[in-house]
């Protein structure tokens, strides 16, 4: 099994509907991220917690907001999607080293 | 503002050559620099991490140098295979926290037959 597992893998939606992705990891890690991916730039940070009762900001997080439900569980929500939010997002535990998830392909029309 | 620069964006080689991918950055202070290896549709993978007192690591037919003199690294890849082909993404970490990682807009490989 991955040890770090993100659903959907795939999502079409529509401009203004709410949005949420899932990450899970088994990794037993406290620290996880969110990043986000677009064509031809390095991927930036959306959102990172360092563990349950903590939730920090990352350089884009406008737009988005997160949930660390437990340990093991990081969602990543997208309150009223909109076209430019169109992206791969990817989520990623640490230790020294990140595990990074597949990736979700996000479109909004 | 601290940066990573590639280079070159994109590169193709035939297979069973070498190549070299280049890395600058401006990060200070310097935490570690990592190479990931991404292929296409999927999540990056961890390929090599160095600190500030290493000059080279290898893994595998990768070996990633560093010069912390100069602010470079790279990535020297052997005997290329078509596996190879992918993108490989420079990342510096920064400061004391885990959330400040730069990453670089990567390097295009592809290894043709």
């Amino acid at each position: 099994d991955a040890d770090v597992t993100q659903t959907p893998r795939n999502r079409i939606t529509k401009t203004g509907k709410r949005i949420m992705l899932e990450c899970s990891q088994t990794k037993g890690h406290d620290r996880m991220y969110w990043y986000r991916q677009d064509p031809g730039l390095g991927l930036r940070l959306i959102y990172y917690s360092f563990d349950v009762k903590d939730i920090n900001k990352g350089e884009i997080s406008d737009g988005y907001s997160v949930s660390r439900q437990a340990q093991a569980k990081f969602s990543l929500s997208l309150e009223s999607a909109i076209p430019n939010q169109t992206a791969l997002y990817f989520c990623a535990t640490t230790d020294n080293e990140q595990f990074f998830g597949p990736g979700t392909r996000l479109t909004v029309l | 503002k601290n940066q990573v620069e590639q280079s070159p964006q994109s590169l193709i080689i035939l297979e069973g050559k070498n190549c070299t991918l280049q890395c600058n950055y401006t990060v200070s202070p310097f935490s570690n620099l990592r190479w990931y290896k991404q292929d296409t549709g999927r999540g990056p993978v961890s390929l090599t991490i160095m600190t500030f007192s290493e000059n080279t690591k290898s893994n595998g037919r990768y070996t990633a140098t560093l010069d912390a003199d100069t602010k470079q690294s790279s990535l020297h890849i052997t005997a290329s295979q078509l596996s190879d082909s992918a993108s490989y993404i420079c990342v510096e970490t920064y400061g004391g926290s885990q959330g400040n990682l730069i990453f670089g807009k990567g390097t295009k490989l592809s290894v043709k037959p």
